[in-house]
């Protein structure tokens, strides 16, 4: 089925530092969220985003929904071991009902 | 959020037969789906379960493959019948309230693997 394209689609990086990923669309969406999966465990919700140039925060999560409604943007600042997962962006599109669209996912892997 | 369990949390089933999987939450809930998760890979959608009609199914899964029941707000069920070593995926149940957020939540999943 369609997906959303998800960048990176993994990355290292050294505990502390901040982590910036991103989910964008050829097609308009009316609500982003963004899931935490960690191995062997459902997604787990993070972030819901509802209105274009939404900023919502949730600890040291930050998440945008973008301003063309096309995109929407995850910040993880100073990043822990705990971090480690799958990160997958879902868009609801303006023309469907409760149906979302997933990403392709970010893995994350954070380095002690 | 609303608390949802998946029963099996996994199982090793042979090809050619059938496994049932169940899902439970812990309200009444106007939505609930079904998603599948192949290794490695993110997460499709395989149907919308609706309660006490047939199952609304995505493009490229078909009832006779993955017959689903919801026979009230708190409970349904996916088959996944007849399988093959292709089936061997994580299945997932998700929930919505349709009247207050459209967020979705998600329960633990079941690990199949079929042999």
């Amino acid at each position: 089925g369609q997906q959303l394209n998800q960048s990176p689609q993994s990355m290292f990086i050294q505990e502390g530092e901040d982590v910036s990923m991103n989910c964008t669309s050829s097609s308009i969406f009316n609500t982003w969220l963004w899931y935490k999966q960690d191995p062997g465990e459902g997604p787990v919700l993070l972030i819901a985003l509802y209105k274009a140039g939404e900023l919502t925060s949730n600890g040291r999560l930050t998440a945008q929904f973008g301003i063309t409604r096309k995109d929407s943007f995850l910040n993880i600042s100073a990043s822990i071991p705990s971090d480690v997962g799958i990160y997958f962006c879902a868009g609801r599109p303006t023309s469907g009902t409760y149906k979302y669209i997933f990403g392709t996912g970010t893995r994350l892997k954070v380095l002690a | 959020s609303a608390v949802i369990s998946q029963k099996p949390s996994r199982d090793i089933c042979q090809r050619g037969t059938s496994l049932t999987i169940q899902c439970q939450v812990d309200s009444q809930v106007t939505m609930m789906f079904w998603y599948r998760q192949q290794p490695g890979q993110s997460l499709t959608l395989i149907a919308t379960a609706n309660q006490g009609s047939e199952a609304t199914y995505e493009s490229g899964f078909v009832i006779d493959k993955f017959p689903i029941s919801r026979p009230n707000l708190t409970f349904s069920t996916l088959t996944v019948s007849n399988m093959s070593p292709e089936d061997s995926s994580i299945y997932l149940c998700s929930v919505g309230r349709e009247h207050t957020t459209d967020t979705q939540y998600f329960g633990p999943g079941t690990r199949l693997t079929v042999l």
